[in-house]
C-alpha cells in the first residue's frame, strides 16, 4: 500500500519563502509530483520530481530524496494569489498506472 | 485552461437517482482519469481508461461505472446515488498510458444529492 503525509494547513507571509514538505511510504516508486489547487478549481501540474535532488522552475522548486522517502515543494517571492492547497501524488509504477494523491496542504498567504 | 472540457459543471439531484458525467480530453490526449474529490478526503483515482480499454481502477464504488468512447470521450455513471456521492467529479487526461506523465484536469462536475 501507500501512506502519504503532508501538514494540513501553512501560513506564510507575502515575499516570503516557505517550505511544504511531503513524506511517502510506498512498495514501489516511480516519481513524485507536486500539483497546486485554487479552492474550487481544478489543479494544476507544478513539477515531477525522478531522480533525487532539486528541480528549481522559477519561484518553485521541488526536491526529492527517494532513500527517505521525502519531497518538499519551496515557494519563493510569496504573492497572495499563492495562496491555495498543494498536493503531493506518488507514481509507483511496477504495474499501477495510477497515482495517489496526499489530502493535500493549504497555504495561507498573508499580508 | 487545460483542454479537459467536462459537462455539467453543476448537477444537483435526489438520493437514489442516476445521473452521467462527461468528459472531453485534450487533443491528441489518449488516457483518461476520473477522481473524487470531498472536503475530507482529497483527491481519490477512481478509474483510468487508456484508447477505450479501462487500465486501472481505484476506489470506485460498485454503483458506479465509467467508459471511453471512440472519440476518446469519457462518461461517469453514478447510480443510485445517497448523501455521501455529494462530491466535485474532476477529469483529467495524459498523452500516455503509465501514472508518470503530467494530468491535464477538467474543471470539474460539482455533485450534489439531496
Amino acid at each position: 500500500g501507500q501512506n502519504i503525509d503532508q501538514p494540513t494547513e501553512m501560513t506564510a507571509t507575502e515575499g516570503a519563502i516557505v517550505q511544504i514538505n511531503c513524506t511517502y511510504q510506498t512498495s514501489g516508486f516511480n516519481g513524485l509530483f507536486w500539483y497546486q489547487q485554487h479552492a474550487g478549481e481544478a489543479p494544476t501540474f507544478l513539477s515531477y520530481n525522478v531522480l533525487d535532488g532539486l528541480e528549481e522552475k522559477g519561484r518553485f522548486s521541488s526536491f526529492l530524496s527517494r532513500s527517505k522517502g521525502y519531497s518538499y515543494l519551496l515557494l519563493k517571492e510569496l504573492q497572495m494569489k499563492d495562496s491555495a492547497s498543494y498536493l503531493c501524488a506518488i507514481y509507483s509504477g511496477a504495474g499501477s498506472y495510477q497515482l495517489t494523491f496526499g489530502k493535500g496542504t493549504k497555504l495561507s498567504v498573508i499580508p | 485552461d487545460s483542454g479537459v472540457t467536462q459537462t455539467p459543471k453543476h448537477l444537483i439531484t435526489a438520493t437514489g437517482q442516476r445521473v452521467t458525467l462527461r468528459c472531453s480530453p485534450r487533443s491528441g490526449d489518449l488516457s483518461v482519469y476520473w477522481y473524487q474529490q470531498s472536503l475530507d478526503q482529497g483527491l481519490q483515482f477512481l478509474i483510468q481508461y487508456y484508447n477505450g480499454e479501462e487500465r486501472a481502477k481505484g476506489n470506485i464504488l460498485e454503483r458506479f461505472s465509467a467508459q471511453q468512447f471512440p472519440d476518446l470521450h469519457s462518461e461517469l455513471n453514478l447510480s443510485s446515488l445517497e448523501l455521501g456521492d455529494s462530491a466535485l467529479y474532476f477529469c483529467a487526461s495524459s498523452v500516455g498510458e503509465g501514472g508518470g506523465y503530467e494530468q491535464y484536469f477538467g474543471p470539474g462536475t460539482r455533485l450534489t444529492v439531496t
